[in-house]
């Protein structure tokens, strides 16, 4: 089955430094890719929206400028969390889905996420 | 997206089948319905998914309803390992937004 890893899976870091989280994805061409962040005990949140080679969509309320991505390969989307406080310890999910598209090809394959933490 | 309902949690002996019901009444004709689930800090794992007919995979089975206005995600011999949040979806684009999901515990 497609395969979409992310690194690092955990991570650690001072307020006020940047975090970048990357999503693979190892055995499939992934023309979009989701980032996704799950509070305890909540649901997944939909982040964002990219396709590769151009720029992401932002759901509303998600800061694009904090939440900085980058789709540059069929195959790699990163997510930088810029100048990180503590509220922005999560767990982030991104996702990636082999057409993009609606319909019976649409699912998405799931990364084991990354648990950010700022101290 | 449709919304859908699931209910927030729900108990299964282990061995019997795990029925898990989804309520999406305002689905559109050519939405399909998704079901993923979510082990304690993992990502969440693709199940299954359908449009009308009933669909069966080495996973689960789907059963949709004629009117698509609900769908059971059955675990015919559930395990231990089973025990997570199964979430139904029913997108309209190919963004997923997920529902709080069903709450499955498997008990020995």
């Amino acid at each position: 089955g497609a395969v979409v890893s992310q690194h690092p899976s955990r991570v650690i870091c001072k307020s006020g430094t940047s975090v970048k989280i990357e999503c693979r994805s190892l055995d499939f061409q992934a023309t979009t890719m989701f980032w996704y962040r799950q509070f305890p005990k909540q649901s997944l949140m939909l982040m964002a929206t990219s396709n590769e080679g151009s720029k992401a969509t932002y759901e509303q309320g998600v800061e694009k400028d904090k939440f900085l991505i980058n789709h540059a390969s069929l195959t790699l989307s990163t997510l930088t969390v810029t100048s990180a406080h503590p509220e922005d310890s999560s767990f982030y999910i991104c996702s990636a889905s082999l057409l993009g598209l609606a319909g019976p090809y649409n699912e998405q394959f799931f990364g084991p996420g990354t648990r950010l933490t700022v101290l | 997206d449709a919304k859908t309902t699931q209910p927030p949690s729900m108990d299964c002996a282990e061995g019997r089948a795990a029925n898990l019901p989804c309520n999406h009444s305002t689905i559109s004709g050519n939405e399909y319905v998704y079901w993923y689930r979510q082990i304690h800090s993992q990502g969440p794992q693709y199940i299954i998914h359908g449009l009308k007919n009933n669909e069966t995979n080495e996973m689960a089975s789907l059963i949709i309803t004629e009117d698509r206005k609900s769908s059971t995600l059955i675990l015919p011999h559930a395990t231990l390992r089973d025990t997570a949040v199964y979430y139904c979806i029913a997108p309209t684009g190919n963004q997923f937004y997920f529902g709080t999901g069903t709450s499955l515990t498997v008990i020995p």
